[in-house]
């Protein structure tokens, strides 16, 4: 195990709504990434935090936004759910001193519907 | 921006055969290149990585190689066991950065 947290494994929700997934880092780790997963497609990298900042962003529209605190932990949230937003949602985290492997978390599975 | 093309997208080999997945990046910059494999219904695992430092890796079974001139990388899965059957990823990224790009996945299947 990774020692990356993400809840809830999983969730239904109506389009137009807000979903919020959270993710605990491994410890030691200061980095959290997340990635957003289709059915049968490779991560796509949403955006990353360090230091309670975001530090980097793909190619996701503004309603895609998080957070990171003081221990690392992060949230994803999602407004205005599209049909297209369901996927497994991934966290991921890293130590910035090791460079840049990351490690994922089991992930939250989002349906919307 | 980078653009990781894997290929094949699925594979089918015998048990105790060699598998092997190849990928190509576009950004010269990338420099570190890690390979997934997940099951179904779980999170990525990683299962080996190289920097661009080395051209080749081995961990028992699996062997990365990395020709950067060419940009492209590979993975090689020798003696291959039911149990490596799983979607395999590839990725790339560079040091200082902090985006990940992965490939597309390949299906791999290993028959008994």
């Amino acid at each position: 195990e990774t020692g990356v947290t993400q809840s809830p494994t999983h969730l239904i929700k109506t389009r137009g709504q807000q979903v919020t997934l959270r993710c605990s880092s491994q410890s030691g780790h200061n980095t959290v990434s997340w990635y957003q997963q289709a059915l049968g497609q490779g991560p796509q990298f949403i955006f990353q935090y360090y230091r309670e900042e975001e530090n980097g962003r793909g190619n996701f529209p503004p309603r895609f936004s998080g957070l990171q605190f003081p221990n690392y932990s992060s949230e994803l949230n999602v407004n205005a759910l599209e049909l297209d937003d369901s996927a497994l949602y991934l966290c991921a985290s890293s130590r910035r001193v090791e460079g840049n492997t990351i490690y994922f978390g089991e992930g939250s599975w989002l349906t919307v519907v | 921006g980078e653009n990781v093309e894997q290929h094949p997208s699925t594979l089918s080999v015998q048990e105790g055969d060699s598998a092997v997945i190849k990928c190509t990046y576009s950004d010269s910059a990338s420099n570190y290149f890690p390979w997934y494999k997940q099951e179904l219904g779980k999170r990525p695992q990683l299962i080996i990585d190289i920097r661009s430092n080395v051209g080749e890796k081995k961990d028992q079974r699996i062997a990365v190689t990395l020709n950067k001139t060419a940009k492209h990388f590979s993975l090689h899965i020798t003696e291959t066991q039911p149990e490596d059957s799983a979607v395999y990823f590839c990725a790339a990224s560079r040091a200082t950065g902090n985006q990940f790009y992965f490939g597309t996945g390949t299906s791999l299947t290993v028959i008994p």
